[in-house]
């Protein structure tokens, strides 16, 4: 069964701090991996999306890696901001498949 | 900008109710999907739609039902509502597959709330 485990369930950091949350998969065969941003109440919004051949992605403070072979990936949030603060959705989509898979979230808290 | 709106943000209705929750977006789009997060369990797939008139069973259709008569809108019913069906409801709405980066645009959420 495809499943998406994510790493911590919840993280709480101080204001200008780095951090990296994890996301491993057994989804087969892979067509892409994105990592979401949801802020309570809200939908998902999307921050990367990689494929098979990228191995890292960025989006301003936020960099995502990818090891396709151990299916693995990381995100990384550097010089974090309160505005971080909110779940982070690791989401894998199989090739030739409308459906993804979802991690269930790491919760970020970002505190002064 | 992709938008995808749903009816209400916040949603309060009584066991045995028909519910409607309506979704709309402006892309084009050919599939949408419904889905529902709980605490614990994270997005779980409803139903989906590729095409008009189209749809397909998700993870956990049972209890609910769709409709999708035009594009650009898809609509989740729940029958008879039961307080199992608290929960927050997100639609999502993505380009004709094949492509590597097709990507899933989400709606803000409904909030529903089954007394």
């Amino acid at each position: 069964k495809n499943q998406v485990e994510q790493s911590p369930q919840s993280l709480i950091i101080l204001e200008g701090k780095n951090c990296t949350l994890q996301c491993n998969y057994t989804v087969s065969p892979f067509s892409n991996l994105r990592w979401y941003k949801q802020d309570t109440g809200r939908g998902p919004v999307s921050l990367t999306i990689m494929t098979f051949s990228e191995n890292t992605k960025s989006n301003g403070r936020y960099t995502a890696t990818l090891d396709a072979d151990t299916k693995q990936s990381s995100l990384h949030i550097t010089a974090s901001q309160l505005s971080d603060s909110a779940s982070y959705i690791c989401v894998v989509k199989g090739a030739g498949s409308y459906q993804l898979t979802f991690g269930k979230g790491t919760k970020l808290s970002v505190i002064p | 900008d992709v938008k995808v709106t749903q009816s209400s943000r916040y949603l309060v209705k009584r066991t045995g109710e028909k519910v409607f929750l309506e979704c709309v977006q402006d892309m084009d789009h050919e599939n949408m999907f419904w889905y529902r997060q709980d605490p614990g369990l994270g997005l779980r797939l409803i139903y989906f739609s590729y095409d008009v008139k189209m749809k397909e069973k998700g993870d956990i259709p049972e209890g609910y039902s769709v409709s999708r008569e035009k594009k650009e809108r898809f609509s989740l019913i729940l029958e008879s509502a039961s307080t199992n069906q608290t929960s927050m409801y997100l639609c999502a709405s993505s380009p004709h597959g094949g492509l590597a980066r097709d990507e899933q645009f989400f709606g803000p959420g409904t909030r529903l709330t089954v007394l």
